[in-house]
């Protein structure tokens, strides 16, 4: 079973709110990801937990806070966020961070409205 | 370097019909090349994967072409069925290098009745 679970699905926050988005797996994967994916767009890449420790950054503004409490959970904190962070945040997970072959899976996402 | 070019942007085929998409990279450190789906409000599903040593994978309908040589490969939809009309996207990874995923800038396919 492939499954990240993402919540909530949908999030609706003012540019002064803090709210979390969660990703839940339980596959025994070792690394895990926050995508951000903007309309018609594809997903890029922000962080790549491994190992539960963050090894990837890539150059994401700090009011995105990502935290990975063990090895099945992911959380993407956020606060004083714009408009234009409206956006479709995707976790991902696969068995190891490198390695030939190694599938990524991605959860269903959580939709952000910034307002 | 870290391209890869998808094209086309859109696509429109016919019910039964052969959906084809192509994709191009630079990058020869890319040894494992996936294909996602995207339906409307959901996430990128894995469709199929190849790695660089093999030229064709099938799995049902789908089929990944790769040419090594050319940097190109493809995904053939044999006998498109609506159900098929999504969002293709092609990707490559160095999977030496965080697990990176570099995404071609997806297809939109619709298959018509």
């Amino acid at each position: 079973d492939t499954e990240v679970t993402q919540t909530p699905k949908h999030l609706v926050m003012g540019m002064t709110n803090k709210k979390s988005l969660k990703c839940e797996q339980h596959m025994g994967h070792r690394a895990m990801y926050w995508y951000k994916q903007k309309a018609k767009k594809p997903p890029e890449l922000m962080f790549v937990y491994s190992y539960e420790k963050l090894s990837i950054n890539e150059s994401v503004p700090s009011r995105f806070s990502p935290e990975c409490p063990n090895s099945s959970l992911l959380n993407l904190h956020l606060h004083a966020l714009q408009p234009e962070d409206s956006a479709l945040y995707l976790c991902a997970s696969s068995q190891e961070p490198t390695g030939i072959g190694n599938t990524i899976y991605f959860g269903e996402g959580s939709w952000l409205t910034v307002v | 370097q870290q391209q890869v070019k998808q094209s086309p942007q859109s696509l429109i085929v016919q019910k039964g019909g052969i959906s084809i998409i192509n994709c191009a990279y630079e990058n020869t450190a890319f040894d494992y090349f996936p294909w996602y789906q995207q339906f409307p409000g959901k996430g990128p599903a894995l469709l199929i994967a190849i790695r660089p040593d093999v030229s064709e994978k099938k799995e049902g309908r789908f089929t990944i072409s790769f040419n090594k040589s050319a940097k190109q490969f493809s995904l053939h939809i044999m006998d498109s069925q609506p159900g098929d009309s999504a969002t293709y996207f092609c990707a490559a990874l160095m999977t030496g290098g965080g697990n990176k995923l570099t995404f071609g800038t997806g297809t939109q396919l619709k298959v018509e009745l």
